[in-house]
């Protein structure tokens, strides 16, 4: 079946601009998880949702950030008056249970620029 | 707190082997590698549990020693498509947390 899929793959946006970051996870799966890629880094975690609760935010790095999946499938992750430090990839990943082990599997990402 | 992965970078021919090392201060519930290719979604190779089992994927395999929170990565063989960046990411709570990745080069 499909993957899951981000929209838009690249996004550049002006300094103090809004942006909105879509995800598709795997249809069924519970869990879906949110990370921000810097350049030569490693995905860092943002925030996780199982279903339509976000059970864990504490990677966001501050109250501009905000996500949400309101049906318990596709989700957004919203970026308000966007700083250069936002620029990077935001991976969305999901998985099909809701616990520790289970394997997550990652969207391309989008690229974000703020100019 | 991120698990610290070594070596940074190893270029090698085809057919050599490699190793990837990745350690926690923390304890851990899972190990989970991936490999990421430039420009693309980190693809998942293989996770491993507490209980210090190996597994493998094709001629790739890995340890976990949870005792000593490590893990280890075994690239047997390698060829021109194990080129990209490895992480290891470890598992407390369900969230994962990344190391900043071994990058692997191999050549013809």
């Amino acid at each position: 079946g499909a993957g899951v899929s981000q929209s838009p793959r690249y996004k550049v946006a002006k300094r103090g601009q809004d942006v909105a970051l879509r995800c598709d996870p795997i249809s069924g799966h519970v869990s879906l998880f949110w990370y921000q890629q810097a350049l030569g880094q490693g995905p860092e975690f943002l925030t996780y949702f199982q279903n339509e609760a976000q059970l864990d935010k504490s990677g966001l790095p501050s109250d501009r950030f905000f996500a949400e999946r309101p049906e318990g499938s596709v989700s957004t992750l919203k970026i308000q008056r966007t700083q250069q430090e936002d620029s990077a990839v935001y991976l969305c990943a999901s998985s099909p249970g809701g616990g520790t082990g289970d394997t997550q599997y990652f969207g391309p990402g989008t690229r974000l620029t703020v100019l | 707190q991120q698990p610290v992965q070594s070596p940074q970078a190893v270029i090698l021919r085809e057919g050599e082997d490699a190793v990837i090392n990745c350690s926690s201060s923390k304890a851990l519930y899972s190990v989970h590698w991936y490999r990421q290719k430039h420009g693309e979604a980190p693809v998942f190779l293989m996770i491993l549990l507490k209980g210090g089992e190996q597994k493998g994927h094709e001629k790739i395999s890995a340890s976990f020693n949870e005792k000593k929170q490590q893990s280890s990565l075994y690239l047997t063989a390698s060829q021109l498509s194990y080129s990209g960046t490895y992480f290891c990411g470890t598992e407390t709570d369900y969230k994962l947390s990344f190391g900043a990745g071994t990058t692997v080069t191999v050549r013809a």
